[in-house]
């Protein structure tokens, strides 16, 4: 069975730009959650997406924001980029959601904002 | 709010040492307790989970114990391999919600 598939792996954008990450989740996963991985933050939560509805959200401003399709891919979008989102995003399937605790990464797309 | 504090690496050991990966957390209620290993190049990977207080994770050799009365999941193994070098990210979810705080994560790096 095929892993959890991110793109593009690796993105540079001007901070003012928008940028769209893709997510594919493993085959019959209706879950995806995304993170965002930075040296100084770790590892934070930003929201999961389960049959095309947002079910959780972190803190993090407005200007993130995701979706999800009815083959339960996913795109996550930032807009108005800040230098302080350069960071590695993370995208994680599951079967049921968060509440099954199963989740499965994938290798994550690195954003660098200049 | 929910935290979670795991030692600071790089811990480097030989082949075949003892490994012990400190973390402690505060949460509210009865969390889960998880630890992930995010090997170079790859998203993380679940190692191990304990769900209520005393339950013991195991895997590949990896095992860590849930103990309420001092908030902590040590994450131990008796013989380290090179092949275990990595990045172990210590996490839990705060009573009531499943999602995940992780720590910092801790580097280990096992020389032949």
């Amino acid at each position: 069975k095929a892993g959890v598939t991110q793109t593009p792996r690796y993105l540079i954008k001007t901070r003012g730009q928008q940028v769209t990450l893709s997510c594919s989740p493993i085959s019959g996963h209706r879950s995806v959650s995304w993170y965002q991985q930075t040296p100084g933050q770790g590892l934070q939560f930003l929201f999961e997406y389960f049959s095309e509805t947002q079910r959780n959200k972190g803190n993090f401003p407005g200007r993130f924001s995701g979706r999800q399709f009815s083959n339960s891919r996913s795109e996550m979008n930032v807009s108005t980029l800040e230098l302080g989102d350069s960071a590695l995003y993370l995208c994680a399937s599951s079967l049921e959601g968060l509440s099954s605790y199963e989740q499965y990464f994938g290798p994550g797309t690195r954003l660098t904002v200049t | 709010g929910n935290s979670v504090t795991q030692m600071e690496g790089p811990v480097t050991l030989s082949e075949e040492a003892f490994l012990t990966i400190n973390c402690t957390y505060t949460a509210t209620g009865y969390p889960s307790l998880f630890w992930y290993v995010q090997y170079p190049g790859e998203g993380l990977q679940l190692l191990l989970k304990a769900t209520k207080a005393d339950d013991k994770g195991s895997n590949k050799g990896f095992e860590a114990t849930y103990r309420k009365e001092t908030t902590s999941f040590h994450l131990e193994k008796g013989s380290v391999q090179v092949s275990d070098s990595a990045v172990y990210f210590c996490a839990s979810t705060s009573g009531g919600s499943y999602i995940p705080t992780f720590g910092r994560g801790t580097s280990l790096i096992v020389h032949p």
